[in-house]
């Protein structure tokens, strides 16, 4: 069982690139997540998805766009990359929406804006 | 706004001592919580969670203690190994049409020496 996929684990932009950070998962959760987590800080919420064709912002979503057209799939799209979004992030899913157990996170994408 | 954060960012203890890390949120409506494990290059890993409507739960050698009045979260772990130094999170989800939108803290870094 995969769990949780993202690719690809690393990459480096120049400002103003954009990219498309891939989100699978194979546990046919409804609620998916996208996350980002900066050096020495906690995860910030960037969008998040209730189910298929449902998405909604989080705490940090300027500058990035996401989609749910399959239950599997969480693309995250990033649009005129700045410094500000070098980061880590983490894609996450959960059966239940965390109210009754919790996020399966991915392994992370280590993106580097220069 | 609200959040949640921890008291202390780093911990080292002996091997075989008991690790307590603590966590305070300020969410009053918050009425889930979760610890994370987050192991260096690695996505967090859920260790263990509780409602707000118990103060007490445990696992395997964890338990998570939660003082609603003080609005304070903390993990024990008992007798710590090496294999327990990682990053540790609280998470916090406000309830109601949150989603299982969490609320991360800063973490604290667990050192565990042999």
């Amino acid at each position: 069982n995969a769990g949780v996929t993202q690719t690809p684990k690393f990459r480096i932009l120049k400002i103003g690139q954009s990219m498309t950070l891939q989100c699978t998962q194979d546990m046919n959760h409804n609620y998916m997540y996208w996350y980002r987590q900066d050096p020495g800080m906690g995860l910030k919420l960037i969008y998040y998805s209730v189910g298929a064709g449902i998405t909604d912002k989080g705490e940090v979503p300027n500058g990035y766009n996401v989609s749910r057209s399959t239950t599997e799939d969480f693309p995250l799209r990033l649009e005129l990359a700045a410094p500000s979004q070098t980061s880590v992030y983490f894609c996450a899913s959960s059966r239940s929406g965390g109210r009754t157990g919790e996020l399966f996170f991915g392994e992370g994408s280590r993106l580097t804006v220069l | 706004g609200e959040s949640v954060g921890l008291h202390l960012p780093t911990l080292s203890v002996q091997e075989g001592d008991n690790s307590i890390i603590n966590c305070a949120y300020s969410n009053s409506a918050s009425d889930y919580f979760i610890w994370y494990k987050q192991e260096s290059g690695k996505g967090p890993q859920f260790i263990i969670d509780i409602r707000s409507n118990m103060d007490k739960r445990q696992g395997q050698r964890v338990t998570v203690l939660l003082n609603k009045t003080v609005k304070h979260l903390s993990l024990q772990i008992a007798a710590t190994q090496p294999g327990d130094s990682a990053v540790y999170f609280c998470a916090e989800n406000a309830g109601g049409t949150s989603y299982g939108k969490l609320t991360f803290g800063q973490g604290t870094i667990l050192t565990v020496h042999p």
